[in-house]
């Protein structure tokens, strides 16, 4: 059964960095990762997206190992407004039929 | 702008009645799909299409039924069928759906039974 699996809920503090990890077992050879956040009654917004190693952009970091069989979004010094759901999103090759399996969502909770 | 517009945000059904949900897109994206979000859960597949005039039923198609006339256009029916239709309705395009490119979303509509 293809999966991905992630954890359902973190806390963390303004101006720490925050780590979430996915893992996807069965992640199609020639596919991406990617990662969106979603705040409440909104649709899913992208964050970043890779296939090895790592990526980095204005908002976030994607660490992705040789195996490609998790990866890691990593948030530097995050605030308030980062509370949100994160969910990753990876494309599956299953019984030669191709499918997007999404993960159920972190739930991530920042302190003051 | 370009973007994914859904219509309406919020709806409200009485038990028995089929609804339409409306999605448009000026992206010129081959890709759109629907998905179910149930309070506090994840994202469900419903339905994707990756051509006009074609469609395919993703994990929850049961009680629901979509139509690709157009590239831009992507309604989904929520039939009389569908036991429980209350939920948050998400409608996302992309460039391909293989290899997995950029979904962008719409800001969904929330469908309430009465």
């Amino acid at each position: 059964l293809a999966k991905t699996t992630q954890p359902i809920s973190m806390d963390s503090y303004e101006g720490q960095e925050v780590n979430i990890t996915c893992s996807h077992n069965n992640i199609a050879t020639n596919d991406y990762i990617t990662w969106y956040q979603q705040f409440p009654s909104q649709g899913p917004r992208f964050i970043i997206q890779g296939y090895k190693t790592k990526v980095t952009n204005e908002v976030a970091s994607l660490f992705i190992p040789a195996d490609r069989k998790s990866s890691t979004l990593s948030l530097p010094r995050v605030s308030l407004s980062d509370t949100a759901v994160y969910y990753c999103l990876v494309g599956v090759s299953v019984d030669s039929n191709y499918q997007l399996i999404w993960g159920a969502g972190t739930k991530l909770i920042i302190k003051p | 702008d370009g973007g994914i517009t859904q219509s309406p945000k919020y709806l409200f059904r009485k038990e028995g009645q089929n609804v339409t949900l409306s999605c448009e897109q000026n992206l010129n994206h081959d890709a759109m799909y629907w998905y179910r979000q149930d309070p506090g859960q994840g994202l469900r597949l419903i339905y994707y299409s990756q051509i006009v005039n074609d469609f395919q039923k993703g994990d929850i198609a049961e009680g629901y039924s979509v139509s690709r006339e157009k590239k831009e256009s992507f309604p989904l029916t929520v039939t009389s069928a569908q036991k429980n239709p209350t939920a948050f309705y998400l409608c996302a395009s992309s460039e391909l759906q293989r290899p997995t490119g950029e979904l962008f979303f719409g800001e969904g509509s929330r469908l309430t039974v009465l």
